[in-house]
């Protein structure tokens, strides 16, 4: 079945680096995303990755797919306070291109 | 830069009661979602929408729910008569292909 996960917490120190790593479940992903949500805010899309590429890289933002072991992680350069929010793995499957399928989401929180 | 908009952002309604939940996706966009998230949950898909009928829908949007269209920049949700497990956050998002969804800041409601 389709199952995204990944871990609930992660707390670094500001201007250290931030990995958030995400498994799946599902070999037919399309499209693999990373979500950004702050409190009482919507979800934000941050970046994401077709799952023929390796690695995409966007400012302080690295993402980078393991399809083999069906893993993905976010790596966030520079860790700002602003940077505090709960990021979101999600996938689409390609038998179902209008879904997304969404992790639970981790809480980032930055140590001064 | 173009964004989902939903309204209410808060909706509390009495159980048996009828809501409808607004959103104006982003104008250029041709399929419409809506996504849940319970309390301390995933963000569940609800339903996708795309040329003026539903493409997809999970086994959460029952005969409950509906979707709807109605003029060429609203895209409604509606729940006939509402139950306590149908407080939730409710996002509407959008997208110009059935990949890359924009999502909404959410509308939170509470049934009592």
């Amino acid at each position: 079945g389709e199952d995204v996960e990944q871990s609930l917490f992660l707390s670094v120190r500001e201007g250290d680096s931030s990995v958030i790593n995400c498994t799946y479940t599902d070999s037919s992903s399309t499209y693999l995303y990373w979500y950004k949500q702050e409190p009482g805010a919507g979800l934000q899309l941050l970046t994401y990755i077709f799952s023929n590429m390796d690695m995409k890289q966007d400012q302080r933002l690295t993402v980078l797919l393991n399809k083999k072991d069906k893993h993905l992680s976010l790596r966030i350069a520079d860790t700002q306070t602003g940077d505090s929010a709960i990021y979101f793995c999600a996938e689409s499957i390609s038998s179902s291109a209008s879904k997304i399928i969404f992790g639970s989401g981790t809480r980032l929180s930055i140590r001064p | 830069e173009p964004e989902v908009t939903q309204t209410p952002s808060h909706q509390v309604t009495q159980m048996g009661q009828e809501v409808i939940l607004r959103c104006v996706p982003i104008s250029n966009h041709l399929y419409f979602y809506w996504y849940r998230q319970i309390l301390g949950q995933k963000v569940e898909f609800l339903v996708s929408f795309y040329n003026n009928e539903i493409s997809e829908k999970s086994e959460i949007f029952d005969d409950q729910f509906s979707v709807e269209r109605p003029d060429g920049s609203n895209f409604t949700l509606k729940i006939r008569s509402t139950k306590l497990e149908d407080s939730a956050m409710y996002f509407c998002a959008s997208s110009t292909l059935a990949e890359t969804q924009y999502f909404g800041p959410g509308t939170r409601l509470l049934v009592l």
